[in-house]
């Protein structure tokens, strides 16, 4: 049961155009919902996270909307580099409670063309 | 600061072989949780560990095991290995709970 589900997954991105991403979770309890960036040969990186009481968040060039009736949350990234060229990772957990542990999509490959 | 370190990064191993991972979190990071990521499952939770109690465990088989010691480093071992095993171990570390997560950069397990 895959309860967190990342699409597209894959994305091909001029140089400073957006990059959406999107999540789906199932599971309601869920109040935390990071995104992580992964270069080849390295752990995953917090990007930016979300909890369901605000609709959006922004830092610097990304931002993630929230929409908690839809139980979807996306990812975008404004201007994209190619430095950006990485993996994604969508999220989601309770944040606290004896069980409380990352349930990550399976991630998409994005890629920025120069 | 330093990040997590993982030892070590690559390994290749004998099926039926057994295997240990190692850990060190970040100074002060109290909470570890150990993931299994293959290209067709994704990134898969494995175990966390809190002051050198396991707090909570994903659906792992009792082949894979985990303890913490009294400095926060933490251990994983995997016996009897199967060529399913191969994958990218990853490390996690946070002050007390997912807030905050730092992975290591992963320690990379063949099985041949």
């Amino acid at each position: 049961q895959q309860q967190v589900k990342q699409s597209p997954q894959s994305l091909i991105v001029q140089k400073g155009g957006i990059s959406i991403i999107n999540c789906a979770y199932e599971n309601t309890a869920f109040d935390y919902f990071p995104w992580y960036q992964q270069f080849p040969g390295k752990g995953p990186a917090l990007l930016i996270a979300i909890r369901p009481d605000v609709s959006e968040k922004k830092e610097g060039r990304f931002t993630i909307s929230f929409n908690k009736s839809a139980k979807q949350f996306s990812l975008h990234i404004m201007d994209s580099q190619p430095g950006d060229s990485a993996t994604y990772f969508c999220a989601a957990s309770k944040l606290t409670g004896a069980n409380s542990k990352l349930t990550f999509g399976k991630g998409i490959t994005l890629s920025v063309r120069p | 600061k330093a990040g997590v370190t993982q030892t070590p990064r690559y390994l290749i191993k004998t099926r039926g072989q057994q295997v240990t991972l190692s850990c060190s979190p970040i100074s002060g990071h109290r909470s570890v949780s150990w993931y299994q990521q293959t290209p067709g499952q994704g990134l898969q939770f494995l175990f966390e560990y809190f002051s050198e109690t396991q707090r909570n465990k994903g659906n792992f088989p009792g082949r894979f095991s985990g303890r913490q010691f009294s400095n926060s480093r933490s251990e994983m071992n995997v016996s009897t290995l199967e060529l399913g095993d191969s994958a990218l171990y990853l490390c996690a570390s946070s002050l007390a709970g997912l807030s905050g997560y730092t992975f290591g950069s992963g320690t990379r397990l063949t099985v041949v």
